[in-house]
């Protein structure tokens, strides 16, 4: 059974590095799938934030990627989200999902249960 | 634009058919996916590749798409499907992903 779960700090000062891990289990990281990061700020709708496969081939938002670094790990089965310089609208539920990535094809079938990260002082 | 627009809301009686329609410039290029979203819970995966079920998914809930327009179809809706559903695609070129704004379905 895959499972994905979400870890990192809960709050974040304004200005400073959120900073969130993905831990993959059931499923070996480099098995031929992108892994992504989605965000949903409260009672708000969804937002794509990055998604990078196993050789580190990566696709960022286009709104975002001025502040985004996605990273894996596949030593620990693990990918890992860096946003710079938050303020209090980067407030959200993130989300890891397992992403396929194919001509025609991109979406996510399995997603961790998300983790709130508040901005503020 | 690569944007996707959904109804903010629908409202259908028990036993109704819901259809929550999304619309999107690169959905003649790239396939529409819908997602199923309870309140305080992670987005399930409902309709892959337009109109295919994911397995566990009843077979109540359809998807259909026509050039610029996906819709998703639930028939013979039910107290537990009450929900926000959101359409996901990505660009023409396939360089991001992106979702509509989410539809608030309320069984009435």
């Amino acid at each position: 059974q895959v499972q994905l779960q979400e870890s990192g700090p809960g709050l974040v000062k304004p200005s400073e590095t959120l900073s969130l891990t993905c831990g993959v289990s059931g499923l070996y990281i480099s098995s031929g799938y992108y892994w992504g990061w989605i965000r949903q700020t409260p009672g708000k709708g969804l937002e794509w934030i990055a998604s990078i496969d196993h050789t580190g081939s990566s696709y960022y938002s286009p709104s975002l990627k001025s502040r985004v670094t996605i990273s894996v790990d596949t030593s620990k089965n693990q990918f890992s989200l860096n946003l710079r310089s938050v303020t209090a609208a980067d407030t959200a539920v993130y989300y890891c999902a397992k992403n396929t990535i194919t001509v025609g094809h991109w979406y996510f079938d399995l997603w961790g249960r998300g983790t709130l990260v508040t901005v503020s002082s | 634009s690569s944007e996707l627009t959904q109804p903010p809301s629908v409202s259908v009686s028990p036993g109704q058919t819901a259809r929550i329609t999304c619309f999107g410039d690169a959905l003649p290029n790239q396939y529409g996916y819908w997602y199923q979203q309870k309140p305080g819970q992670a987005p399930v995966m409902v309709i892959y590749k337009d109109s295919q079920r994911p397995s566990g998914i009843p077979e109540r809930f359809s998807g259909s798409s026509s050039g610029t327009t996906v819709t998703l179809t639930i028939s013979g809706v039910q107290a537990e499907d009450e929900a926000d559903y959101y359409c996901q695609s990505a660009d023409s070129s396939a360089t991001y992903a992106v979702f509509g704004g989410g539809t608030k379905l309320t069984v009435l």
